[in-house]
């Protein structure tokens, strides 16, 4: 699976945008991008994933570069509750039900702040 | 959502004894669930892969003898830590393939402490 880059840290002030930066640029074809956040002493949550197309959810939106070499999650309107590590992750996801396996880095620490 | 739950939350266990983490996918079927183990200040690391029916996968590194796993049931697997020592005191945390879907749904973690 291809490599990811995050920032070790942001700052956020709560109601304005998050955006979070993940660089991939040895992602391959068939590698979707997935983001997952991990609150304090928490288990991971899934946020979204994407191929090649932005993606918009209830929680977030995620934007694809052209060349997928890169992408960006933003949580429209931040929280103090969005505070958390932020993992972007790339993985195969095969036609037979398969998928490779999730690899952590070391993500993104976002801290919201009034 | 997909639920997964772990029990026990919480575990102080004395070194040299073993100790039994339940995970349990609550709303979906999971034939394949993972193990993860995460020390302070770090990033998860997977430990163990496991799926219905036959012997879990270990990853490099992680000893199959002293982490046992058992994934007996499309809903449930266990993670036993033998003979346990105080360097075993991490984050244990697992997660669960929904069959019908590619999501992986993680459980809240059990904390372990080896005294």
């Amino acid at each position: 699976d291809a490599k990811t880059t995050q920032p070790p840290s942001m700052d956020c002030a709560e109601g304005r945008a998050a955006n979070l930066p993940c660089n991939h640029s040895t992602i391959s074809g068939n590698e979707y991008v997935y983001w997952y956040r991990q609150i304090h002493s928490q288990g991971p949550q899934y946020i979204i994933h994407g191929l090649k197309n932005n993606e918009t959810n209830e929680m977030a939106s995620l934007i694809i570069t052209e060349d997928r070499k890169s992408s960006t999650l933003i949580l429209p309107h931040a929280t103090l509750r969005d505070t958390a590590v932020y993992y972007c992750i790339v993985r195969v996801l095969l036609n037979t039900g398969t998928a490779s396996k999730l690899t952590f880095g070391t993500g993104t620490r976002l801290q919201v702040t009034l | 959502g997909a639920v997964v739950s772990q029990h026990p939350s919480r575990v102080i266990c004395k070194s040299g004894t073993s100790v039994k983490i339940e995970c349990r996918s609550l709303d979906f079927q999971a034939t394949t669930m993972f193990w993860y183990r995460q020390f302070p200040k770090q990033s998860l690391m997977l430990m163990a892969t496991s799926n219905e029916g036959s012997k879990a996968t270990y990853e490099q590194g992680v000893e199959k003898d002293k982490f046992l796993i058992n994934h007996a049931s499309l809903t449930l697997s266990t993670l036993t830590v033998t003979s346990a020592h105080p360097e075993d005191s991490s984050f244990y945390i697992c997660s669960a393939r929904d069959i019908r879907v590619y999501e992986q749904y993680f459980g809240p973690g059990t904390r372990l402490t080896v005294t």
